[in-house]
């Protein structure tokens, strides 16, 4: 079984809907990431979370909100989505060790129209 | 802020060795650097990390330059399943875009 998972994999949605994308780890991590992919573009961070009370936005936290509801779960929510949020989504998770090396989820893929 | 810099875009021909570089002139001295990969429609994966010494494990070698401004990951032969997006990261979270790795046949 896969160590961190994320659902949906693959999500439609219609401008101004709300939308969850979850995560979950089985690998007893404190801390977990958000990130977006565009097509040809690296990584941005979106929120990262060093424990469950502990939330910190990242590079594009904007029209984005996450909760941490418990150690192994992450959830990343888009309040209204737009199309422009159309992208690839990863979540990570990482020891809490510094320096840590990050394990990522398989990633869903979100069209917003 | 740190950041790294790579080529965008190698080649290499199957079976030859690869050499990915990677500048990280802002690095402090305390800061691992990471070196992952990404397969077609797949998550990031880890490939190997350092600090000062020259790294090895099953997947790569990763020589740093002795002022730690630089690294190199080292495919010894490189196969057609090693064709992916390389990154290399210090510790801020920051993913730029890596470098494309073609592997001929």
């Amino acid at each position: 079984d896969a160590d961190v998972t994320q659902t949906p994999r693959n999500r439609i949605t219609k401008t101004g809907k709300r939308i969850m994308l979850e995560c979950s780890q089985t690998k007893g991590h404190d801390r977990m990431y958000w990130y977006r992919q565009d097509p040809g573009l690296g990584l941005r961070l979106i929120y990262y979370s060093f424990d469950v009370k502990d939330i910190n936005k990242g590079e594009i936290s904007d029209g984005y909100s996450v909760s941490r509801q418990a150690q192994a779960k992450f959830s990343l929510s888009l309040e209204s989505a737009i199309p422009n949020q159309t992208a690839l989504y990863f979540c990570a998770t990482s020891a809490r060790e510094y320096q840590e090396t990050q394990y990522f989820g398989p990633g869903t893929r979100l069209l917003v129209l | 802020d740190a950041k790294t810099t790579q080529p965008n875009s190698m080649e290499s021909n199957e079976e030859e060795p690869v050499h990915l570089p990677c500048n990280h002139s802002t690095i402090s001295g305390t800061d691992y650097i990471h070196w992952y990969r990404q397969l077609p429609s797949q998550g990031p994966e880890y490939v190997i990390h350092g600090l000062t010494s020259n790294v090895n494990n099953r997947m790569a070698s990763l020589a740093i330059a002795e002022d730690r401004k630089s690294s190199t990951l080292i495919l010894h032969r490189a196969t057609l399943r090693d064709a992916a997006v390389y990154y290399c990261i210090q510790p801020s979270m920051r993913f730029g875009a890596g470098t494309r790795l073609t592997v001929k046949p």
